[in-house]
């Protein structure tokens, strides 16, 4: 498998505009992870998705950040506007539960590296 | 709600000696935990994880750990570090179905010569 795929890798845009951050899932997995991490907070998870279904976004700073899944291979997390102190790297990470085993392993892309001026 | 604690901001170990790194825990019922490595400009990958049982566990590169619950601790531990093994270090700890993580701020590893 390639792995959680993220794009873009790095973003520079000036404030105001809105950003798109996309990642794409390791096929079959049923959870996918949006965190940010910054030097001051650490990694933050932001939202989390079941099956396509958002389960938790009380992560996401504010109105001005959405995400969405459309179907069980991409995801998006949108920035508008956006602003300087959105800047960070995000991570997309994907899980497998398997009431089985229960590994409970995130999977972690590398990462989005935004720079809002 | 659950926390982790890792005191140390940088480690510096002279590669070949033996290295711990410490992560503290603070979750009401029986934790998921677990240590992610993230080398620079990449994302985390999974060291171990701890669900049951055996308190000690292993993982991939020769790491270790152990949980330890009077102490609410899962230290991290390796018995001779290689200049490869500098990168950031997370404890991560689980919620009930373990999907959610709640990390620690992470522990710099640096390798001296």
């Amino acid at each position: 498998d390639a792995g959680v795929i993220q794009s873009p890798r790095h973003e520079v845009t000036e404030m105001g505009q809105e950003v798109t951050l996309r990642c794409k899932p390791i096929s079959g997995h049923d959870y996918l992870f949006w965190y940010r991490q910054t030097m001051m907070r650490g990694l933050e998870l932001l939202i989390y998705f079941n099956n396509n279904v958002p389960i938790d976004d009380s992560g996401m700073p504010e109105d001005r950040f959405s995400a969405k899944m459309p179907n069980a291979s991409f995801s998006t997390l949108k920035i508008q506007p956006s602003e300087p102190r959105d800047s960070a790297v995000y991570f997309c990470a994907s899980s497998l539960t398997d009431t089985f085993s229960n590994t409970g392993e995130l999977f972690f892309g590398e990462g989005s590296r935004l720079t809002v001026l | 709600a659950q926390s982790v604690t890792q005191p140390d901001i940088h480690i510096t170990v002279s590669e070949g000696a033996s290295l711990e790194l410490r992560c503290n825990y603070s979750y009401g019922a029986t934790p998921y935990l677990f240590w992610y490595v993230q080398s620079p400009g990449q994302g985390l990958q999974l060291l171990l994880k701890y669900f049951s049982g055996d308190t000690l566990v292993q993982g991939i590169k020769g790491f270790e750990a152990e949980f330890k619950r009077s102490q609410s601790s899962f230290n991290l531990r390796k018995p001779s570090v290689h200049w490869s093994d500098a990168a950031e270090y997370f404890c991560a700890v689980g919620s009930t179905g373990f999907q959610k993580l709640v990390f620690g701020t992470g522990t710099r590893l640096l390798v001296s010569p």
